[in-house]
């Protein structure tokens, strides 16, 4: 069962828009999001998180805002840089028991 | 290394092999993850231990998977009688746990490819 949906597989900006990734979970027990980056041949890389009591962490030009009525996380990214093309994959995870679920990631091409 | 070390980076298998992919967490991480990737996917859990005791497989596609965690450090995904869907990345992640939920680390993965 898909608990952690990333709907858009791909997503194009231009460099120094907005890049906003949208990711929707299912199971009511998750308390701690994360967003991952991955490059081709490397293992996904940890980018920001958001605990369930807060909605919103900002990081430089990362920012995670977390809805938890509408259980619905967003990633945005001002500005958007060439260097930030890579698969974003949004993951999940439940203090009940450690576990983590992953989304089907987002594959971010921001062009010069 | 200071980060997650995963060996082989790649394997090749004939059909039928038994296959083991090795991880090497974070000194001190409790919590260790398996998750397989398959091409143009997100890494599907597999499973989770904290310290040597496995506490969710529920991953595990088939009983042909086996992971084990013997110390508590190292940890050890097996694979017997291997199939052709066997095919993928094959990820390792550790995290701290008991300071309260925190990023897990990542291993840059171990691709199997079963012809």
């Amino acid at each position: 069962d898909q608990q952690v949906k990333q709907n858009s597989p791909s997503l194009s900006v231009q460099e120094g828009r907005i890049s906003i990734l949208n990711c929707d979970y299912t199971n009511s027990m998750f308390d701690y999001f994360l967003w991952y980056k991955k490059y081709p041949a490397e293992g996904p890389t940890f980018l920001i998180s958001i605990s369930s009591i807060k909605d919103k962490n900002e990081d430089g030009r990362f920012t995670v805002f977390l809805n938890k009525s509408a259980k619905h996380l967003s990633l945005h990214i001002v500005p958007s840089q060439p260097g930030d093309s890579a698969v974003y994959f949004c993951a999940a995870r439940s203090s009940n028991n450690n576990d983590m679920r992953f989304g089907a990631g987002t594959r971010l091409t921001v062009k010069p | 290394g200071a980060g997650v070390s995963q060996s082989p980076r790649y394997k090749v298998a004939k059909r039928g092999q038994d296959v083991a992919l090795r991880c090497d967490p974070i000194s001190g991480h409790v919590s260790l993850f398996w998750y397989q990737q398959a091409l143009g996917q997100g890494p599907e859990f597999l499973t989770y231990f904290q310290n040597e005791a496995q506490l969710d497989k529920s991953g595990l596609p088939s009983d042909r998977f086996f992971a084990e965690r013997p110390e508590g450090s190292v940890s050890t995904l097996k694979i017997q009688r291997t199939q052709q869907e066997d095919s993928a990345v094959y990820l390792c992640a550790s995290s701290l746990v008991g300071q309260g939920l925190t990023e897990a680390f990542f291993g840059q993965g171990t691709r199997l490819t079963v012809v």
